[in-house]
């Protein structure tokens, strides 16, 4: 079955580049109808989609991050990736990688905590 | 965006109960209607999918109803297990949203 795990810095300045990597196992990030996606959850607070790529490379985003975000597909390693540009205390969540093959999200990732401060 | 309304916020039940969760959209989401269960420190489960279609190896005591903008989850007799917060999510477009979570705990 598919399985996703996320890394990358727990830490990271305000002002800076926040990184992570899901790396997908069980399917391939190229085939299939698959919505790699990225959401995440503020410690206490609910759930954001943050946005995917599809496997064909059209993409979309949430219109609160489009301006600092991209999100990427690398084949050769079976991996997708975000990138969230100038990070603030705001940013400071558990991020999530899942897919979505229908509408819903399964599986997801164990999740990893990102902190923004200096 | 569609907005996502969870009601109550939180709850407090016993094993055996019969709980039911609602969930408002902002607008018609047809039955783009999905429902996760999360526990501490856990990624979110996914329980029902189209409003009301089990997600395998769930348990048929989790049903799900609704469709246009009013949706149900109901747990029909609460076990310990199922303390834990549900989440709603509308998946008719993006940018997908969720509600914001109802927290169930034990009287």
């Amino acid at each position: 079955q598919v399985q996703l795990q996320e890394s990358g810095p727990g830490l990271v300045k305000p002002s800076q580049t926040l990184s992570l990597t899901c790396t997908v196992s069980g399917a391939s990030v190229n085939s299939g109808d698959y919505y790699w996606t990225w959401i995440r959850q503020p410690p206490g607070k609910g759930l954001e989609w943050i946005g995917h790529i599809h496997y064909s490379d059209n993409f979309d985003y949430n219109p609160s991050l489009k301006s600092r975000l991209t999100i990427l597909k690398d084949t050769s390693k079976n991996q997708f990736s975000l990138k969230l540009t100038s990070v603030t205390a705001a940013d400071s969540a558990v991020y999530y990688c899942a897919t979505s093959y229908s509408s819903w999200f399964d599986p997801w990732g164990q999740g990893t905590l990102v902190t923004v401060s200096s | 965006d569609i907005q996502m309304t969870q009601s109550p916020s939180s709850l407090s039940a016993s094993v055996g109960d019969r709980v039911t969760i609602t969930c408002r959209a902002s607008q018609s989401i047809n039955r783009y209607l999905n429902w996760y269960q999360q526990k501490p420190g856990k990624a979110p489960k996914v329980l029902i999918h189209a409003a009301s279609s089990l997600q395998s190896g769930v348990p048929s005591r989790f049903s799900g109803s609704g469709s246009g903008t009013d949706f149900t989850l109901t747990i029909s007799s609460l076990q310990p297990e199922d303390f834990a917060t549900y989440y709603c999510q509308q998946s008719y477009n993006t940018p997908i949203t969720f509600g914001q979570g109802t927290r169930l705990e034990s009287k």
